[in-house]
């Protein structure tokens, strides 16, 4: 158990419609990521806060947003979903922003789009 | 800009035999390292990371990897494979942005699936 949990595991949506992931760090980490992976595109960094500041981002769609909220847990929000938003989405967190400083994942949530 | 290369998709060993994963990686300054390990249906697992320290750095469950700048690569190694090492390998790199200044953000290799038989 790497102390990050992800809710929901698995979440079915129809097209057009919106859904939040969220995510609580391990105690104490100030950063989260957030990562998609599907099978043509493999793992993709989609955006980090740190400490309710987001600091980069990555291949992220307009349609999606994210927020990590004052007590350090994060929401992934996705909307005007497609079928290619079909994907298992990750979070990952860690102590800081450094770069040598390692991540920890969650189990994932997937997500299938109908 | 970084970015990471893992040169075999799927690698196939028996029981008892070596394994290698190979990784190269690109990065504009010196970068950080790691592998993680996913199983199915799980999520992913730190198994080491190397931070300019040791070259060759020890993981868990008997892995480790060695470092070689001349080379720009990071593979990763264990004398003897266990049916338990069946999974999904991910060589990963962290550099610092632009400027010297890093955020962590880990940029993934697509990853090498390994199959162990009895």
């Amino acid at each position: 158990d790497s102390g990050v949990t992800q809710t929901p595991k698995h979440l079915i949506t129809a097209t057009g419609q919106r859904v939040t992931l969220r995510c609580s760090p391990r105690s104490g980490d100030l950063s989260v990521y957030w990562y998609q992976q599907s099978l043509d595109q493999g793992l993709q960094f989609l955006i980090q806060y740190y400490n309710g500041e987001e600091r980069a981002k990555g291949n992220i769609l307009e349609r999606f947003s994210a927020q990590q909220f004052p007590d350090l847990h994060s929401e992934l929000n996705l909307s005007s979903l497609e079928l290619g938003d079909s994907a298992l989405y990750f979070c990952a967190s860690s102590q800081n922003d450094r770069q040598n400083t390692e991540a920890f994942f969650g189990q994932g949530t997937r997500l299938t789009v109908v | 800009a970084q970015s990471v290369t893992q040169l075999d998709s799927h690698v196939s060993v028996s029981e008892g035999t070596p394994v290698l994963l190979r990784c190269n990686y690109s990065s504009s300054y010196s970068p950080s390292l790691f592998w993680y390990v996913q199983h199915p249906n799980k999520g992913l697992q730190l198994l080491l990371k190397y931070t300019s320290a040791a070259t060759l750095v020890k993981g868990i469950n008997g892995f480790e990897a060695e470092f070689k700048k001349s080379e720009t690569s990071f593979h990763l190694t264990k004398p003897s494979a266990h049916m338990s090492d069946a999974a999904e390998y991910f060589c990963v790199v962290s550099d610092p942005q632009a400027g010297g200044t890093s955020y962590g953000k880990l940029t993934f290799g697509q990853g090498t699936i390994l199959t162990v038989h009895p």
